[in-house]
């Protein structure tokens, strides 16, 4: 099985309010990433775990923060939305660096 | 930093023509990146479609080949015969250090009967 899930797969969010995305995955895969796509511009990397630890990029490091309670799960968690975090948010998991990355289907947040 | 370019879209063609996507890249992070072409059908997530880790090879999978060439930089995505099912969003992508992942912009691919 190669499935990564995401949930829940559409959110609605207001302006100020905290959101938090979930993304498991049951390969027993030691990394995984978080990615933001908005319409017609690339998928871009967001932070990810190798094992326990966290990496974020540097231009969305105050931005985005993410917890990883066990192998299975990550959150992606937004301490206060902005209109210009209307986005889809995909998740990916690998079993090492270097190896394939499996997406899930994705969460496609909107804020109002 | 690393980025991707590629044939931007739409691209429309007709069923059993042929098709060639472009990509070119630059790697800053990493000297010779792996190379991928992911898809994504519609209603679905995104799916490895092929991928090539070495300069000079060439991957393929469900008759699309894609071949790594480190002079001109490029990993260009091709079908010799297209098909409706074939309609999809194609992103090249690399992965530099850390196994993180540029993508392009994607390429959204329609295919007429």
């Amino acid at each position: 099985d190669t499935t990564v899930k995401q949930n829940p797969r559409y959110k609605l969010a207001r302006v100020g309010k905290p959101v938090n995305l979930i993304c498991s995955q049951t390969m027993n895969h030691d990394t995984m990433y978080w990615y933001q796509k908005k319409p017609n511009q690339a998928p871009k990397l967001l932070l990810f775990y190798y094992d326990k630890i966290l990496n974020r990029e540097a231009d969305t490091f105050e931005k985005f923060q993410s917890s990883r309670p066990n192998n299975s799960f990550c959150s992606l968690y937004i301490g206060s939305a902005g209109l210009e975090y209307s986005a889809m948010y995909l998740c990916a998991s690998s079993r090492g660096l270097g190896y394939e990355q499996y997406f899930g289907p994705g969460t496609r947040l909107t804020v109002l | 930093g690393d980025s991707v370019t590629q044939t931007e879209g739409p691209v429309t063609v007709s069923e059993s023509e042929s098709l060639i996507i472009n990509c070119t890249y630059s790697a800053t992070s990493i000297a010779y990146p792996n190379l991928f072409w992911y898809v994504r059908y519609p209603g679905e997530g995104l799916q490895l479609l092929l991928k090539v880790i070495t300069a000079g090879q060439k991957g393929s999978s469900r008759g699309f080949e894609a071949t790594y060439n480190k002079e001109t930089t490029s990993f260009h995505l091709q079908k010799a015969s297209v098909q409706e099912s074939d309609s999809a969003v194609y992103y090249c992508a690399l992965a530099g250090s850390f196994n993180k992942l540029t993508f392009g912009a994607g390429t959204r691919l329609a295919v007429c009967p």
